[in-house]
């Protein structure tokens, strides 16, 4: 079975750039989550989808941060305007129930 | 989801000594997860725990989760270097996952 795809596994950025993830999940898998990490700390969910449905954003940064799951398979996440503080991993994660299986992440470095 | 409350942050041990990390809840938990994530890398699904006093094993690894569902813990047997990492616990369903900060495990040849 293929896990979960992420692109590009690395970006480096101006602050003020804009920046796009893409997510390919689990065939078949419902739920897809982004999550941010930085350095040192736990993932932070940033948003969460339930087929092509938003479950929760509430930690979204709206004012910069988007993302969709068009057709409730593949999503991209992205961040216009990009900031220093937005340096981190980002990583995508799907789930048909209670296990989340993640992707390698996207490790994005604004500079 | 819950949010639960993981100890040690860190911990540092010999090769081949044991280590344990626990996770507390103030209100019973409906299930609770464990993941591994060794530096550089990603969280991996190790583990869910959902019956009260449930024990299971992988290998050296012991999970258990509380009688009264309120706290759960993973406790390695004679650690190898293969074991670092940082070990995180949630609990949840579908909603409103919470990863906290996790115990970082380093294992000392």
């Amino acid at each position: 079975e293929a896990g979960v795809a992420q692109s590009p596994r690395y970006k480096i950025i101006e602050k003020r750039q804009s920046v796009a993830f893409w997510c390919n999940p689990i065939s078949g898998h419902a739920t897809l989550y982004w999550y941010q990490q930085i350095l040192g700390q736990g993932p932070k969910l940033l948003i969460q989808f339930q087929n092509n449905g938003v479950v929760d954003d509430s930690q979204l940064p709206k004012d910069r941060f988007s993302a969709e799951r068009l057709k409730g398979v593949d999503s991209t996440l992205k961040i216009q305007p990009a900031k220093l503080e937005d340096s981190a991993v980002y990583l995508c994660a799907s789930s048909t129930a209670d296990t989340q299986y993640f992707g390698p992440g996207t490790r994005l470095t604004v500079l | 989801g819950q949010q639960v409350m993981q100890i040690p942050q860190y911990q540092h041990v010999q090769e081949g000594e044991d280590f344990t990390t626990y996770c507390n809840s103030s209100t019973t938990l409906s299930n609770i997860q464990w993941y591994k994530q060794r530096p550089g890398g990603h969280p991996v699904f190790l583990i869910q725990l959902v019956k009260s006093g449930e024990v299971k094993k992988q290998k050296r690894l012991t999970f258990q989760f509380g009688e009264a569902k309120k706290n759960s813990s993973l406790h390695i047997t004679a650690t190898q270097t293969t074991d670092v990492g940082t070990y995180f616990c949630i609990s949840g369903g579908y909603q409103k996952v919470t990863f906290g900060i996790g115990t970082k495990l380093q294992v000392i040849p």
